[in-house]
């Protein structure tokens, strides 16, 4: 069956510290992949994609994130997290449509 | 203008009530999707619509009702809705199917609706 999975409900982080948020993916192929970031009360913004060539690809506001294919995973990573950062981070992949993980909800303390 | 614009950003109504959910694409896009996010819950896709046509109708109660009288407008109609229906509802939209195309979704900021 084709799903995502964020293994992590909930993350907690120090302002300056640096964060890693789990993705893995379950498909036949190799999918187009993506990590979107939602603030409060707010849609989905698309923080970055991959979709085929280099494995690690950058996004806005500092975030980064790698694809293994041999481990099924697109993890997000960010060097040093800001206040800012606190929101709920969905991973997502196409296939025939579109399947999102149940999210990762992020706070950042000071 | 940007994007993916929804209105009204918030609606409460009653169980009676009528109402409609309005969602406009200004991206040139030919798919466009109503999700629904409720607290706790993973992301609900309800409905999709590609050149007009309704591709996908995922199982939703019928006193929801969608409209697409054109790629750049998505409405979705209320009508006796239960509690249970409160929820954020996204409007979304990409070049194409996914599958078809290899493009990501572009949402809306959401309407949020309280059914008391």
């Amino acid at each position: 069956a084709q799903s995502v999975t964020q293994p992590d409900i909930h993350i907690t982080v120090s302002e300056g510290a640096s964060l890693e948020l789990r993705c893995n993916y379950s498909y036949g192929a190799t999918p187009y992949l993506f990590w979107y970031v939602q603030s409060p009360g707010q849609g989905l913004q698309l923080l970055l994609k991959y979709f085929s060539g280099d494995t690690l690809v950058q996004g806005i506001k500092g975030f980064e994130a790698e694809f293994k294919r041999s481990q099924s995973s697109f993890n997000l990573r960010k060097p040093s997290v800001h206040w800012s950062d606190a929101a709920e981070y969905f991973c997502a992949f196409t296939g025939n449509q579109f399947y999102f993980g149940t999210g990762t909800s992020l706070t950042v303390i000071p | 203008e940007t994007g993916v614009t929804q209105t009204p950003r918030h609606l409460v109504m009653g169980m009676t009530n009528k109402k409609s959910l309005k969602c406009e694409q200004h991206l040139g896009h030919n798919a466009m999707y109503w999700y629904k996010q409720s607290a706790k819950k993973p992301l609900e896709l309800m409905f999709v619509y590609n050149f007009k046509e309704q591709t996908e109708n995922n199982s939703v109660p019928s006193r929801f009702s969608p409209e697409c009288p054109n790629s750049s407008h998505l409405f979705l109609h209320l009508h006796t809705l239960q509690p249970e229906d409160s929820a954020l509802y996204l409007c979304a939209s990409s070049q194409g199917l996914a599958g078809a195309y290899t493009g990501e979704l572009f949402f809306g900021e959401g309407s949020r609706l309280t059914v008391l």
